[in-house]
């Protein structure tokens, strides 16, 4: 079964460094997701992204933060300047279509530490 | 935006007993509503989801019904089983399929053998 990936499966990093984080998503999708989860806490979406733009984004999403397709298999999520407060699981996403018609399917998440 | 409220927090239940997670949504513009179960550590998976032009679906011993009036759906699993111990997560998105989910808060499920 196709599975959307992500690496590493965990990062660590100190504040103020940079961090991207890795997904590949399923190959025939159109529509990716970013979103993170504190732990013990609830999933929060942070950004949608298709047609290579950014569909729509959460105010978690400030300018610390960027999404990339670089080229036809990945999807990258960047953050310049970590605190400590970024510090969560990130779990990318894809779907084939808009998330009300099609499934979302979640990769197993990256687990980043701010030290 | 959206606002998903989920009660309760953790719901302890028996071997064999029903569970039963309830979720409200705010904006009457949401019309797909789906359920995510998640395992310690791993990623959440779908394992029903509904849409507002439906009340009630039912797969196998999960079912769940959605009150559009009241802005409410809920998720009830019956015949529980050791299994199902996981957390679960209501998440609600609106028309136009641009947004993605709005996830409430989970609800921390333990079946007790």
């Amino acid at each position: 079964e196709p599975e959307v990936t992500q690496t590493p499966s965990h990062q660590v990093t100190q504040m103020g460094q940079e961090v991207i984080l890795r997904c590949v998503p399923i190959s025939n999708h159109l529509y990716f997701y970013w979103y993170r989860q504190i732990l013990g806490q609830k999933v929060e979406f942070l950004v949608s992204f298709y047609n290579n733009e950014i569909s729509e984004k959460s105010e978690i999403f400030d300018d610390q933060f960027s999404v990339e397709r670089p080229d036809g298999s990945n999807f990258t999520l960047k953050i310049r300047s970590t605190k400590l407060e970024d510090s969560a699981m990130y779990f990318c996403a894809s779907s084939s279509g808009p998330i009300m018609n099609t499934e979302a399917f979640f990769g197993q998440g990256t687990r980043l530490t701010v030290v | 935006g959206e606002n998903v409220e989920q009660h309760p927090s953790t719901l302890s239940v028996q071997e064999g007993d029903s569970a039963v997670i309830k979720c409200t949504y705010s904006d009457s513009a949401s019309n797909y509503f789906p359920w995510y179960k998640q395992e310690l550590g791993k990623r959440p998976q779908l394992i029903i989801d509904i849409r507002s032009n439906v009340g009630e679906k039912k797969d196998q011993r999960i079912a769940v019904t959605l009150n559009k009036t009241a802005k409410h759906f809920s998720l009830h699993i019956t015949e529980t089983q050791p299994e199902d111990s996981a957390v679960y997560f209501c998440a609600a998105s609106e028309r136009t399929g641009r947004r993605a989910l709005t996830f409430g808060s989970g609800t921390r499920l333990q079946v007790q053998p």
